[in-house]
């Protein structure tokens, strides 16, 4: 069945730091991919998405390219801040939608 | 409304109590989801609805599970005779159709004692 596999946690960086977050996924025909964000004491918000192959997310400075030759959909920031301190949720949804796959969430402290 | 609303934020309920979990989703959404996320966990999928169509209830851990949806908008989630195993957070989501972008509400967090 479809699944995803994220990076685990926790990662602690120091601010300005390069951010890679590793997901790779398994799924049969074209899914769409996400990655979500939980900030602290908040729920899950959309932090970026793409449809299709080598369709590029971006948003607030993170990146993730989809990638169908390596199933991967990597998120990357080049300069963290202490604000993107959250978890992060990799996931996967199928045409027929009818639920997401989720990542178990990868942890992200950044300190100054 | 402008966000999936979700009702209550906190519940502690004693062990054996049945409890009502409430989700309003944004205005004309016709999917709604419930996931649960437990401590150090990842998100676990519940159910599913889909506009007028029998939800998917692949989800659901037991048979004290249980939810519906009213009008196609809002939907509760019923557990009864609560274990402490139900402790979790509780995450409804909706999205403008199926295989869209979910928007998640805040959660309700259930604690069981």
């Amino acid at each position: 069945g479809d699944s995803v596999t994220q990076m685990e946690g926790p990662v602690t960086l120091s601010e300005e730091a390069f951010l890679t977050i590793n997901c790779t996924y398994t799924a049969t025909g074209y899914p769409s991919l996400f990655w979500y964000v939980q900030y602290p004491g908040e729920g899950l918000q959309l932090l970026l998405k793409a449809t299709k192959a080598d369709d590029k997310g971006s948003n607030k400075g993170f990146e993730a390219t989809y990638r169908k030759e390596t199933t991967s959909f990597h998120l990357e920031k080049g300069s963290v801040q202490v604000s993107d301190s959250a978890v992060y949720f990799c996931a996967l949804s199928d045409r027929s939608g009818n639920q997401f796959y989720f990542g178990t969430g990868t942890s992200l402290t950044v300190i100054p | 409304g402008a966000g999936v609303s979700q009702s209550p934020s906190n519940k502690v309920t004693e062990k054996g109590k049945d409890v009502e979990l409430r989700c309003d989703p944004i205005s004309g959404h016709t999917a709604l989801y419930w996931y649960r996320q437990s401590l150090g966990q990842g998100l676990e999928f519940l159910i599913y609805f889909q506009g007028n169509s029998a939800p998917d209830k692949s989800g659901l851990p037991s048979d004290r599970f249980s939810a519906e949806r009213t009008g196609g908008s809002v939907s509760t989630l019923t557990i009864q005779r609560t274990q402490q195993e139900d402790s979790a957070v509780y995450l409804c989501a909706s999205s403008l159709a199926a295989g869209g972008s979910y928007t998640f509400g805040s959660g309700t967090r259930l604690t069981v004692v």
